[in-house]
């Protein structure tokens, strides 16, 4: 059974740049010809798509993030990567991340980051 | 970019039918997926491409798509149906998904 697993830090300073990985378990991340995905959730609101790495190692992004995201694959380590930079207030959510194949599953558990001094 | 309107509660008595409506411009054309959500947890597919059910979902769950509005149907609603519902499709004009605002479903 595929599982996801979100890791990084919870706690990033203003300014500075989100970082989380995605580790894949129970499959390989290279097989099946699947996207990769990261989903947001802010405090009490709605879910917000990040961006996807294709299996081609493309990547599409939600444009109102796109200046600030990247999203990376390590296909030696089965994970996939996060990364947001100048941060605010605004960005403190869950995070997720979760398997694309037209719809999102598995998802991870999520984790919280805060954006905070 | 696609927008996706959902109502943003509904009720429900236990033992009654629920339904979730997910509005768009002819979402009929589309596939729609629905996610429940419940305090705390992430996001479980419950449906996709309309009508299909993962495997380990009740067939309780049902979902249905024409025209402009597609549906989530859960007959027999018990207390652990409540929950936040999420319906996603995916953009073809821009290849990318857009999901609901979500719908909190309150068990009465």
């Amino acid at each position: 059974q595929l599982q996801l697993q979100e890791s990084g830090s919870g706690l990033v300073k203003p300014s500075q740049t989100l970082s989380l990985t995605c580790a894949v378990s129970g499959g390989s991340i290279s097989s099946g010809g699947y996207s990769w995905s990261w989903i947001r959730q802010p405090p009490g609101k709605g879910l917000e798509w990040i961006g996807y790495i294709y299996h081609s190692g493309s990547t599409y992004y939600n444009p109102s993030l796109k200046s600030r995201v990247t999203i990376s694959v390590d296909r030696s380590k089965n994970q996939f990567s996060l990364k947001l930079s100048s941060v605010t207030a605004a960005d403190t959510a869950v995070y997720y991340c979760a398997r694309v194949d037209g719809w999102f599953d598995p998802w991870g558990q999520g984790t919280l980051v805060t954006v905070s001094s | 970019s696609y927008v996706l309107t959902q109502p943003p509660s509904v009720s429900v008595a236990p033992g009654q039918t629920a339904r979730i409506t997910c509005g768009g411009n002819n979402i009929g054309s589309k596939s729609v997926h629905w996610y429940q959500q419940k305090p705390g947890q992430a996001p479980v597919l419950v449906v996709y491409d309309d009508s299909d059910r993962p495997s380990g979902i009740p067939e309780r769950f049902s979902g249905s798509n024409s025209g402009n509005t597609a549906t989530l149907t859960i007959s027999r609603v018990e207390a652990g149906d409540e929950a936040d519902y999420y319906c996603q499709v995916w953009d073809s004009s821009s290849d990318h998904p857009a999901f609901g605002g979500g719908t909190k479903l309150t068990v009465l």
